[in-house]
C-alpha cells in the first residue's frame, strides 16, 4: 500500500502571500489531520477532516484553513502568511480518526516564509 | 487544558544500556496514549500505544504500560541498540486534538 504523500515538499514565500499544501493519505483511510512542527512549539495540532468535514481543530488563526475532498484528499491553506509560519507542516491519515486510531503520517512540507 | 511532558533530553546511552524517557498527561476522561518515533531521515512513525488504563504497549523490545493513578505512560527498553538513535515523542490521543510531547532526542553509542 502506497503511504501518506504530501506536495510540495519544499516551498519558498514571502510575507503576504498565501499558500495551498496538498496531502493524499492511505487508500480507505477517511480521516486526515494535519500538523506544524516548529523548533520552538514542537509538534502542533492544527485540524482533522473526517468524510469531507471538518471534525477538530487546534489553538490556530482564522488564516489556516483546509478541506477535504470526497477522495479524501485534503488541502491546507494558509493566508497572509507571517515570518513565524516557517515550519515543517506534517499530515497523517487514520481509518477512523485522531482518538485511538495509529496515525499514518507523510514527509512533510517545508514552508519557509522570508 | 491537555497536555504532555516528557523529558526532553537530549539523552546519550552507551549500547545495551536501559532507557527510560519519562511521559506524564493532563487529561479529562481517558485518552489513548502513543509513543511515535522519528528516525534520521524519515517521518513519524507509530512504536507502541495504548488505549485504555493499565493496558501495556510493546514493540521492538520498547515497553510502556498506562498508568492511570499516575498519569505516566513511561518508555522503557532493557537493552539500546545504536539503531534506536532517534528522536522520540509522548502523544495523547483525544476527541479533540492529538497533544504532542516536546520529544526526546536519544543518541546509542556503540
Amino acid at each position: 500500500k502506497a503511504g501518506v504523500t504530501q506536495t510540495p515538499r519544499y516551498l519558498i514565500k514571502t510575507r503576504g502571500q498565501q499558500v495551498t499544501l496538498s496531502c493524499s493519505p492511505i487508500s480507505g483511510h477517511r480521516s486526515v489531520s494535519w500538523y506544524q512542527q516548529t523548533p520552538g512549539q514542537g509538534l502542533q495540532f492544527l485540524f482533522e477532516y473526517f468524510s469531507e468535514t471538518q471534525r477538530n481543530k487546534g489553538n490556530f488563526p482564522g488564516r489556516f484553513s483546509g478541506r477535504q475532498f470526497s477522495n479524501s484528499r485534503s488541502e491546507m491553506n494558509v493566508s497572509t502568511l507571517e515570518l513565524g509560519d516557517s515550519a515543517l507542516y506534517l499530515c497523517a491519515s487514520s481509518l477512523q480518526g485522531i482518538r485511538t486510531d495509529t496515525q499514518y503520517f507523510g514527509p512533510g512540507t517545508r514552508l519557509t516564509v522570508l | 487544558g491537555d497536555s504532555v511532558t516528557q523529558m526532553e533530553g537530549p539523552v546519550t546511552l552507551s549500547e545495551e544500556a536501559f532507557l527510560t524517557i519519562n511521559c506524564t498527561y493532563t487529561a479529562t476522561g481517558y485518552p489513548s496514549l502513543f509513543w511515535y518515533v522519528q528516525y534520521p531521515g524519515e517521518g513519524l512513525q507509530l512504536l507502541l500505544k495504548a488505549t485504555k488504563a493499565d493496558d501495556k504497549g510493546s514493540n521492538k523490545g520498547f515497553e510502556a504500560t498506562y498508568r492511570k493513578e499516575t498519569t505516566s505512560f513511561h518508555l522503557e527498553k532493557g537493552s539500546v541498540q545504536v539503531s534506536d538513535s532517534a528522536v522520540y515523542f509522548c502523544v495523547q490521543g483525544g476527541s479533540e486534538k492529538l497533544v504532542f510531547g516536546k520529544g526526546t532526542k536519544l543518541t546509542v553509542n556503540p
